[in-house]
């Protein structure tokens, strides 16, 4: 099946300090990922779903200003959490539509971030 | 709107011993199904799907087929292995565009 590649897989950064995470879709065009949350022993949240080339669309309850989404190509989508907080540490998932098969998704690995 | 309903965990079994996690849905019109599968620490991989009624998918042994009458997806294995243990979640979605709907995820732990 198709690669989503989401990097890195952990980071650790200090309280107010931003960190960006990487998500590509290595042998397809994605012109729709979406970012996900994942709380420890949770289901997925859904944060935000980013189409190539426009703004995202910010699901309610989720800070704009605090969880930057680009999506400047079909194959990249970044997710920068800014002035990070110890209560912003989770599990943060991509995710990617093949455009030319709608029905499909397919998730990256996943990013463990830990604020301290 | 729609939603996806499935069993609570944690399941445990035994080695060999059958499996079902049911799952049921809501939805507006006619969905795509899914299953997803993670292992610890790891994203989500897709286990198998279907795309209309009485389609049934298949893989690793793992099967579910699309029951429109009674709007369920239930995941079956008929002899799980240890390395089976992850959480489980099933999906729906309606378009190309629009995100996955998720379950809450099912934790099935396969003791030896």
């Amino acid at each position: 099946g198709a690669v989503v590649s989401q990097h890195p897989s952990r980071v650790i950064c200090k309280s107010g300090t931003s960190v960006k995470i990487e998500c590509r879709s290595l042998d397809f065009q994605a012109t729709t990922m979406f970012w996900y949350r994942q709380f420890p022993k949770q289901s997925l949240m859904l944060m935000a779903t980013s189409n190539e080339g426009s703004k995202a669309t910010y699901e309610q309850g989720v800070e704009k200003d605090k969880f930057l989404i680009n999506h400047a190509s079909l194959t990249l989508s970044t997710l920068t959490v800014t002035s990070a907080h110890p209560e912003d540490s989770s599990f943060y998932i991509c995710s990617a539509r093949d455009r030319h098969i709608s029905t499909e998704a397919f998730f990256g690995q996943g990013t463990r971030l830990t604020v301290v | 709107g729609d939603s996806v309903t499935q069993m609570e965990g944690p399941v445990t079994l035994s080695e060999e011993a059958f499996l079902t996690i049911n799952c049921t849905y809501t939805a507006t019109g006619y969905p795509s199904l899914f299953w997803y599968v993670q292992y610890p620490g790891e994203g989500l991989q897709l286990l198998l799907k279907a795309t209309k009624a009485d389609d049934k998918g298949s893989n690793k042994g793992f099967e579910a087929t699309y029951r429109k009458e009674t709007t369920s997806f239930h995941l079956e294995k008929g002899s799980v292995q240890v390395s089976d243990s992850a959480v489980y979640f099933c999906a729906l979605t309606l378009s190309g565009n629009t995100p996955l709907v998720f379950g809450k995820g099912t934790r099935l732990s396969v003791i030896a």
